[in-house]
């Protein structure tokens, strides 16, 4: 099983509709979790991190957190053609140890 | 401009052909990573460091080597490199303040060895 699942994707979804990513991850004691966006072609950038259960909101983006079913999720709502990504759930394991999933790809349509 | 400058970019070579990929951060970062990201695997660490003169294997540290004299420099060098070290680098950094996890990216270097 590995560490961080992600679903590869793409993930279809129209302008202006609420685009869900999910992500698994298997180590009971990890703490903190992050999602990075990566353009193609380009380098990773993180958008969100989250540290506590439950919802973390920053503008059109939301971290979910449910540590008991080990599960973290990314919501983005009115999603936008610019924001046709790769997404990267990363977990930290360790120190300095940042476990990062494969990404799953979104495509946003306009 | 806060950034991890990587170079080169783009890097063709032959198996053993020593090769050294320059990592540089201007943002007093304390801690540097690299790592390499394949299709279908994800990006993974190779190595990390702690400081100046203090580094650790990461998942994949074989065939790969680091140094840091220097608190902004983190170089990777690849002593004989083989066709399966093929792939997209990325080297980080990422602040005590900030946390170790927040980490900022080069813009990549892709090396192909043939």
């Amino acid at each position: 099983q590995k560490e961080v699942e992600q679903n590869s994707g793409p993930l279809s979804v129209p302008e202006g509709a609420i685009a869900s990513l999910n992500c698994t991850y298997s180590d009971r004691v990890s703490q903190s979790f992050f999602w990075y966006r990566q353009y193609s072609g380009k380098s990773p950038e993180l958008i969100m991190s989250i540290y506590s259960n439950g919802d973390k909101e920053d503008g059109r983006f939301t971290a979910q957190l449910n540590k008991a079913s080990q599960y973290v999720s990314l919501l983005i709502r009115d999603s936008q053609p610019s924001d046709s990504a790769t997404y990267l759930c990363a977990v930290n394991t360790g120190f300095q140890k940042l476990v990062f999933g494969t990404g799953t790809r979104l495509l946003v349509s306009p | 401009e806060a950034q991890v400058t990587q170079n080169p970019r783009y890097l063709i070579t032959v198996t053993g052909k020593k090769l050294t990929v320059t990592c540089s951060q201007n943002m007093n970062h304390e801690y540097m990573s690299w790592y390499r990201q394949d299709p279908g695997l994800g990006l993974r660490q190779i190595y990390y460091s702690m400081n100046v003169e203090a580094t650790d294997k990461g998942d994949v540290p074989e065939g790969y080597k680091v140094s840091r004299k220097e608190k902004r420099n983190f170089p990777l060098i690849l002593e004989s490199p083989s066709p399966n070290q093929t792939s997209l680098y990325f080297c980080a950094s990422s602040s005590l303040f900030s946390g170790a996890n927040v980490l900022t990216f080069g813009a990549g270097s892709r090396l192909t060895v043939l």
